[in-house]
């Protein structure tokens, strides 16, 4: 069961470069997630896709673009990176959504260095 | 804003010790609350649950009670494993609102054998 899948698991960058992470799940869910995970911080949401076709802003939006390609693949893009976004980004996935208390299936996670 | 407070770690604990990790929570609205676990490497998992007031979540030995009037729902476990080495992570969502789940910052739980 190959659930939520990310690609890359780790990549390092420099300071301007751009890169697309990847998501994709096979789980037939609607709604997907990017977060990033930091420190002493916890999760933040940087997006979300509660449907194909639509995406809208968490609580960490800047610096950062998405896709909902299809109902399957979510990628998240760095077009200038900085050393701000050095942290571990996670996607999600749920059937229906969070609202309606459906647990969220995560990817093993990207660890981003950017120098 | 929603938001959730849970105990600092790091904690650690003896094979067989009582786990608790307190979790408490701020939410304008009836919030659902979760707690997920995220083993090393790994990405997280959902542990348990609760969606009204007085419901009690439970899986693997853990057990949370959702408590309306403390605004709490701590994670218990009688006697923790090894295998319990984890980040521990508690996390909201309210009802009717946005697609966005609050989590904690997270609690790393060592236990040694």
């Amino acid at each position: 069961n190959a659930g939520v899948t990310q690609t890359p698991k780790f990549q390092v960058l420099k300071t301007g470069q751009s890169m697309t992470l990847q998501c994709a799940q096979d789980m037939n869910h609607n709604s997907m997630y990017w977060y990033r995970q930091d420190p002493g911080m916890g999760l933040r949401l940087i997006y979300y896709s509660a449907s194909e076709g639509t995406t809208d802003k968490g609580e960490v939006p800047n610096g950062y673009n998405v896709s909902r390609l299809n109902k399957r693949e979510f990628s998240l893009r760095l077009e200038s990176a900085a050393p701000s976004q050095t942290s571990v980004y996670f996607c999600a996935s749920t059937k229906t959504g969070v609202r309606l208390n459906q647990p969220q299936h995560f990817g093993d996670g990207t660890r981003l260095s950017i120098l | 804003g929603d938001s959730v407070t849970q105990m600092e770690g790091p904690v650690t604990l003896s094979e067989e010790a009582f786990l608790t990790i307190n979790c408490t929570y701020t939410a304008t609205g009836y919030p659902s609350l979760f707690w997920y676990v995220q083993y090393p490497g790994e990405g997280l998992q959902l542990l348990l649950k609760a969606t009204k007031a007085d419901d009690k979540g439970s899986n693997k030995g853990f057990e949370a009670t959702y408590r309306k009037e403390t605004t709490s729902f701590h994670l218990e476990k009688g006697s923790v494993q090894v295998s319990d080495s984890a980040v521990y992570f508690c996390a909201l969502i309210t009802q009717g609102g946005s697609e966005k789940l609050v989590f904690g910052k997270g609690t790393k739980l060592t236990v040694n054998p």
